[in-house]
Order: structure tokens, then C-alpha cells, then sequence
């Protein structure tokens, strides 16, 4: 099966702008999860979405948003863009059954690199 | 906010060494896992231990949990310069979602 894709790897921004970014997760995933990691912070979680539905959130202001689409696709956009937005936003997906919660392994994309100036 | 703590925060080793991590954690967990991360690159996953076993096998890893430490270790046996990465322990929650609350991670350099 192809791995988690994550588009674009790369994105320069200027304060005040805002960016969309894109994530596939594997075939058969429905559960896809958003991270941050800065170099201050590590890695923190911001939301997870499953079956279009928002499932859980991380501590994070509303100007981080996302949204699932019917195929499992997910895309996280961020508005009025911070200098202390950039960071390595990763994707992750994992097989979460219908019946609830599996606590599964979860499989990563290369990331998207956000660069805000 | 970051669950816990790593430990160490930087380790260097020779190769064929063996490399040992310790992760710390703070809340009640459903299981433990351990991933992997080449610089600035994505997560890859190694090894998931639940709460009720102890000590869990893949290859050239080993890990134990201690429940009522909250604690566990990642060791690698026979280190090559391919495991030159940063290693994260995440655990997950009782509480029904999926969420990874990763620690602080550890910074391995494998010297050949």
C-alpha cells in the first residue's frame, strides 16, 4: 500500500497570510491526525478527524482549523499566520474501526515544512 | 504540552554498542509506543506495548513498561549508523481517542 502523502513539502508565508495543506492518508485509513513540532514545543497534537467528523482537539487557537473529506483526505488550514507558526506539520493516519476506538499504531507522512517570515 | 520526559536528552555510541532510552510519562495510559525520526522527516513507528504487558521483542529492540513507575525503555542491541535518529516514546490515553502525546525525545548518534 502506498505510505501517507503529505502535500506540499515545502511553503514559505508571510505573517498574516494563510495556508491549507494537504494529507492522503493510507487506503482503508479513516482516522488522520494533525501534529505540530517546533524545536520549542517538540511535537504537539492538534486535532484528529474520523469519519469527517472532528474527534478530538489539541490546545490550539481557532486560527488552526481542518476538515475530512468522504474519501478520508484531510486538509489543516491555518489563517493569519504567526511567525511562531512554522514548524514541521505532520500527518498521520491509523486503522480506527467503526466500533470505536483501536489505539493502533500510527503511520506518519514526511511532513509539510512551513516557513513564516 | 509534552506527557513526559526523555532520557537522555542526547546520546552518542559506538557502533555495535547497545543503545538504552528511558521515557517518563505522567497520566494513566492504554499503551506505550516508540517511534523513530530521521532529520526533520516524518515518524516512523517501531514498537506498541500495552499496559498490561511488561516487556515486548522486534528485532534489534527491546522494550520494558513500568506501570507503576510510569516508565519505559527502549533498548537497541548491536547499534548500526543507520539508528543515527531522534527517538520518541508517545503514549495514548484510556480515554478513547487517538491522540499521541509524545515526549521530549532522545537525539541518538551512532559513531562507526
Amino acid at each position: 500500500k502506498a505510505g501517507v502523502t503529505q502535500t506540499p513539502r515545502y511553503l514559505i508565508k508571510t505573517r498574516g497570510q494563510q495556508v491549507t495543506l494537504s494529507c492522503s492518508p493510507i487506503s482503508g485509513h479513516r482516522s488522520v491526525s494533525w501534529y505540530q513540532q517546533t524545536p520549542g514545543q517538540g511535537l504537539q497534537f492538534l486535532f484528529e478527524y474520523f469519519s469527517e467528523t472532528q474527534r478530538n482537539k489539541g490546545n490550539f487557537p481557532g486560527r488552526f482549523s481542518g476538515r475530512q473529506f468522504s474519501n478520508s483526505r484531510s486538509e489543516m488550514n491555518v489563517s493569519t499566520l504567526e511567525l511562531g507558526d512554522s514548524a514541521l506539520y505532520l500527518c498521520a493516519s491509523s486503522l480506527r474501526l467503526a466500533g470505536g476506538p483501536t489505539y493502533n499504531e500510527q503511520f506518519f507522512g514526511p511532513g509539510t515544512r512551513l516557513t513564516v517570515l | 504540552s509534552q506527557q513526559g520526559e526523555e532520557d537522555p536528552q542526547a546520546l552518542s555510541i559506538q557502533e555495535g554498542e547497545n543503545a538504552t532510552m528511558n521515557c517518563s510519562y505522567k497520566t494513566s495510559i492504554n499503551n506505550l509506543q516508540w517511534y523513530r525520526q530521521n532529520s526533520g522527516r516524518g515518524l516512523v513507528h517501531l514498537i506498541l506495548i500495552r499496559s498490561n504487558e511488561r516487556e515486548k521483542h522486534s528485532g534489534r529492540l527491546r522494550v520494558t513498561l513500568d506501570t507503576s513507575k510510569k516508565s519505559s525503555s527502549l533498548l537497541i542491541t548491536a547499534s548500526r549508523a543507520a539508528d543515527t535518529a531522534s527517538y520518541f516514546c508517545a503514549t495514548v490515553s484510556n480515554f478513547g481517542n487517538e491522540k499521541l502525546t509524545f515526549g521530549t525525545g532522545t537525539r541518538l548518534t551512532i559513531i562507526p
